[in-house]
């Protein structure tokens, strides 16, 4: 079936440093959307992207959508304590299925 | 307001019990979901209700009944649950129809349910 692959499953970094996450799927998507889910909260929207090639920076977070619309990356630059959580991308397939990643879970090292 | 509300935050319940589930948006929303979280996992669509009416049910096994009296409301009546349902329980709500529509989905804070 339809896939969305996201990697990696954990990532550890210090603080200050930076972190990325990316999603791939088996087909074309319509847009992807991008959710953050901090320990015992909730997924919170982060941002939409519809276009071949889009990126679109929220402060220090980077977000890109591939040219043939399969893949996205986030990239969070100088991380802070704030930051931690799991993160998940989620695309919108031809299908009006949505199709959640596993999700990447930064944690910081202390 | 882009709040989704959900009550009771916690719940435990034994398998024999009968209890619900509650949700509420006031965005104006007409499509309203049910989602189901088990640890580091992605959330699990259950229902989507668009104006309204069940437009998609994921195979969830009849123990789950889902409910929507108004467009701001959605219940989710749980009966004779089983151990391995104990997950987070999500609510979300976007602003168009579920069904063929691709607009962000604004979740509530959940409910954890325990099943004893």
């Amino acid at each position: 079936g339809q896939q969305v692959m996201q990697i990696p499953q954990y990532q550890h970094v210090q603080e200050g440093e930076d972190f990325t996450t990316y999603c791939n799927s088996s087909t074309t998507l319509s847009n992807i959307q991008w959710y953050k889910q901090r320990p015992g909260g909730h997924p919170v929207f982060l941002i939409q992207l519809v276009k071949s090639g889009e990126v679109k920076k929220q402060k220090r977070l980077t977000f890109q959508f591939g040219e043939a619309k399969k893949n996205s990356s986030l990239h969070i630059t100088a991380t802070q304590t704030t930051d931690v959580g799991t993160y998940f991308c989620a695309g919108w397939d031809s299908n009006y299925q949505l199709i959640w990643g596993a999700g990447t879970k930064l944690i910081i090292k202390p | 307001d882009t709040e989704v509300t959900q009550t009771p935050k916690h719940l435990v319940m034994g398998m024999t019990n009968k209890k619900s589930l509650k949700c509420e948006q006031h965005m104006g929303h007409r499509a309203m979901y049910w989602y189901k979280q088990k640890a580091k996992k992605p959330p699990e669509l259950m229902f989507v209700y668009s104006y309204e009416k069940l437009s998609i049910n994921e195979s969830v096994p009849s123990r789950f009944s889902p409910e929507c009296p108004n467009s701001s409301l959605l219940n989710l009546h749980l009966h004779a649950l089983q151990p391995e349902d104990s997950a987070l329980y999500l609510c979300a709500s976007s602003q168009e129809s579920g069904y063929r529509s691709t607009d962000t989905q604004y979740f509530g804070p959940g409910t954890r349910l325990t099943v004893l």
